[in-house]
């Protein structure tokens, strides 16, 4: 079965620095797609970036950015220029081709003025 | 274009009652996926419906039950309540089956089981 780790359960980051969120994930498929989510205290779960496992270019977004080592299962996320409308908790995703999303656990991300 | 709405709001139960939650899908989107979010704890897939029809569940009991309707709108069940239901609901709805087809989440429902 497929599993997504998230190892920071908090981080922290100063406005207009960059900050890195990590995610691994373990499957024994070779076409996949992975995710980053953003969930504010609204609730609304939104969709920051995707990835999808067959292109090797890493996707990018603005200010965000994912370094997606697929040999290492890693898929770690670079917010550029943090911005104070950027706290929220980050959820790393995994989905197979034609299956359900598995979530890791979530990073909560707090930015300081 | 309307998103993907979510009715209740918040909702509070006693253990042992039963629950219904609504999901309005995106308009044109035929698939509907339901999400449990414990507290403090990622979303975790209950099942989801294509074209009215169940496709794929996660690894919850019998007593989570689901529908889609014509109109691809969609609700969640829940019989026999157990203290540990407590959570933030999610439904997401999306073009088809397809993984490269994007998620659209509602707001959610937050169920309170005392």
């Amino acid at each position: 079965a497929q599993t997504v780790t998230q190892s920071q359960p908090e981080m922290s980051v100063q406005e207009a620095e960059t900050v890195t969120l990590s995610c691994t994930y373990d499957t024994s498929e070779s076409d996949y797609y992975l995710f980053w989510y953003k969930q504010p205290p609204s609730r609304q779960m939104i969709l920051v970036i995707r990835q999808e496992a067959y292109k090797q270019q890493n996707a990018t977004e603005n200010r965000f950015s994912v370094n997606f080592q697929k040999a290492a299962k890693s898929f770690s996320l670079k917010i550029s220029d943090s911005q104070l409308g950027d706290a929220a908790m980050y959820f790393c995703a995994y989905r197979s081709v034609n299956d359900k999303i598995i979530f890791g656990k979530g990073t909560r991300l707090h930015i300081l003025p | 274009e309307t998103g993907v709405t979510q009715s209740p709001t918040h909702l509070i139960k006693t253990r042992g009652q039963q629950v219904t939650l609504r999901c309005s899908s995106q308009s044109g989107h035929n698939t509907v996926s339901w999400y449990q979010q414990a507290l403090g704890q990622g979303p975790q897939f209950i099942f989801q419906y294509y074209r009215e029809e169940e496709n794929g569940r996660g690894n919850f009991p019998p007593r989570f039950s689901g529908l889609q309707f014509p109109n691809y709108s969609s609700e969640l069940n829940v019989n026999a309540l157990e203290l540990d239901d407590s959570a933030l609901y999610l439904c997401a709805s999306s073009l088809g089956l397809a993984g490269g087809y994007e998620q659209y989440f509602g707001p959610g429902t937050r169920l309170t089981v005392t």
